[in-house]
């Protein structure tokens, strides 16, 4: 089992632009997590999906913000529109329905 | 609602000597508590779990419900201890997610 994958590792965006990030969850996880970690700042919380739904994205900001994770395929973050207080690591985390089990994270930077 | 805070920011000790990191969280239900620990821009490794009272790499930690604490410990630190620690809660609601607190930066001196 490869562990959660996530891609890309780091991803430089321009304002405006909007950034996409990949997380495929370990095998056999119907649950996958995103959480970002800005610089000097611990984890926070900001979606929980399953399989083509949405639990729980209290903590998603209200705008620009999507994620999905369809039958098929990765579960994606989309930024749209980025600006420099984007610029942060997120962090993609899987689980069977317990332990949750987290990816290496992504490096967004907003120039 | 829940939260957990790690007072420390940062926290120094030389080889040898013991460490501890602080944790204290906030929740009226039966939390789980977690130590993850972040080793320098990797992902997050589960350390250990109260529900499961091990010992991995030394460390130990122990769920005080009257004190609302969860500190991590370990007796004689080594320098590849040196890592931020992430205390964390999952409550009993809907969803399954963590509350992490802001984290702890460990340097373990030579």
């Amino acid at each position: 089992n490869a562990g959660v994958m996530q891609n890309p590792r780091h991803l430089v965006r321009r304002r405006g632009q909007e950034a996409r990030l990949r997380c495929s969850p370990m095998k056999g996880h119907s649950h996958v997590y995103w959480y970002r970690q800005l610089p000097e700042e611990g984890l926070k919380f900001m979606v929980y999906l399953q399989k083509e739904n949405i639990i729980d994205e209290s903590g998603m900001p209200k705008e620009r913000f999507s994620a999905e994770f369809p039958k098929e395929g990765p579960s994606i973050l989309r930024i749209q529109q980025v600006v420099r207080g984007d610029s942060a690591a997120y962090f993609c985390a899987s689980s069977p329905g317990n332990t949750i089990y987290f990816g290496e994270g992504s490096w967004l930077t907003v120039v | 609602a829940q939260r957990v805070t790690q007072p420390e920011k940062l926290l120094s000790v030389f080889k040898g000597a013991p460490v501890e990191l602080k944790c204290n969280y906030s929740y009226s239900g039966s939390p789980e508590l977690f130590w993850y620990v972040q080793y320098s821009r990797q992902r997050l490794q589960l350390l250990l779990r109260h529900i499961s009272r091990e010992s991995i790499k030394g460390f130990t930690a122990d769920l005080n419900k009257g004190e609302t604490s969860f500190h991590l410990k370990k007796p004689f630190a080594q320098e590849e201890d040196s890592a931020m620690y992430y205390c964390a809660l999952r409550w009993d609601g809907s969803a399954r997610q963590l509350t992490f607190g802001s984290g702890t930066q460990l340097t373990v001196l030579p």
